[in-house]
């Protein structure tokens, strides 16, 4: 049993090019979690998934960021236009369905130059 | 609706006790403890389930208290290992999970 797999790893991108990050899940686990991290914070929640349909997205998420998953599978987290500011490490997670324990992947780290 | 976590370090000796505490302003339908090392992902510890449970897993057990909204983690007879920052996560909904600031913990040999 694999666990969740997250790449590119690690990720260096100017000011104002576009990344894309993509996270497969736990094969059997239908539900898929995108979380930021910065130094010295938890885990701050950016939306979710179940199966294909993505059932919430946090308010404090810009228009610029964009997560899909198409299948029901894997997922992609994609950024526009990034800025210094989205400098974190991004944190794909899954979970058997809710209320159940959520895996994370090693997570994605982005450094905007 | 983000948890608060008490205190926000810890400093102990090996073979010492520590307990986390985590509060919530929310009813909860569980409770999730993680554990980070610097540089990794956060790694899952136990959940508790509304109830008032308590769960143990060697020398690290918890607790959740349904009707105050509180859960508290307790580490016994400390290793090296354990240092690392502890998240409680809660769930009001039985839909995400809201993390809190973390604890961090570091054991001195």
């Amino acid at each position: 049993d694999t666990g969740v797999s997250q790449n590119p790893r690690h990720k260096i991108t100017k000011r104002g090019q576009n990344v894309t990050f993509r996270c497969d899940p736990i094969s059997e686990h239908n539900r898929l979690y995108w979380y930021r991290q910065t130094l010295g914070q938890g885990p701050e929640f950016l939306t979710y998934f179940q199966n294909e349909a993505q059932l919430e997205k946090s308010r404090l998420l810009s228009d610029r960021f964009s997560a899909e998953r198409p299948k029901g599978s894997f997922s992609t987290l994609e950024i526009q236009r990034t800025e210094q500011g989205d400098s974190a490490m991004y944190l794909c997670a899954s979970s058997q369905g809710a209320g159940n324990t959520i895996y994370f992947g090693e997570g994605s780290w982005l450094t905007v130059v | 609706q983000q948890p608060v976590q008490s205190p926000q370090a810890v400093i102990l000796r090996e073979g010492e006790d520590a307990v986390i505490n985590c509060s919530s302003s929310k009813a909860l339908y569980s409770v999730h403890w993680y554990r980070q090392k610097h540089g990794e992902a956060p790694v899952f510890l136990m959940i508790l389930l509304k109830g008032g449970e308590q769960k143990g897993h060697e020398k690290i057990s918890a607790s959740f208290n349904e009707k105050k909204q509180q859960s508290s983690l307790y580490l016994t007879a400390s290793q090296l290992s354990y240092s690392g920052t502890y998240f409680c996560g809660t769930d009001p909904v039985d839909d995400k999970i809201i993390f809190g600031k973390g604890t961090r913990l570091h054991i001195l040999p």
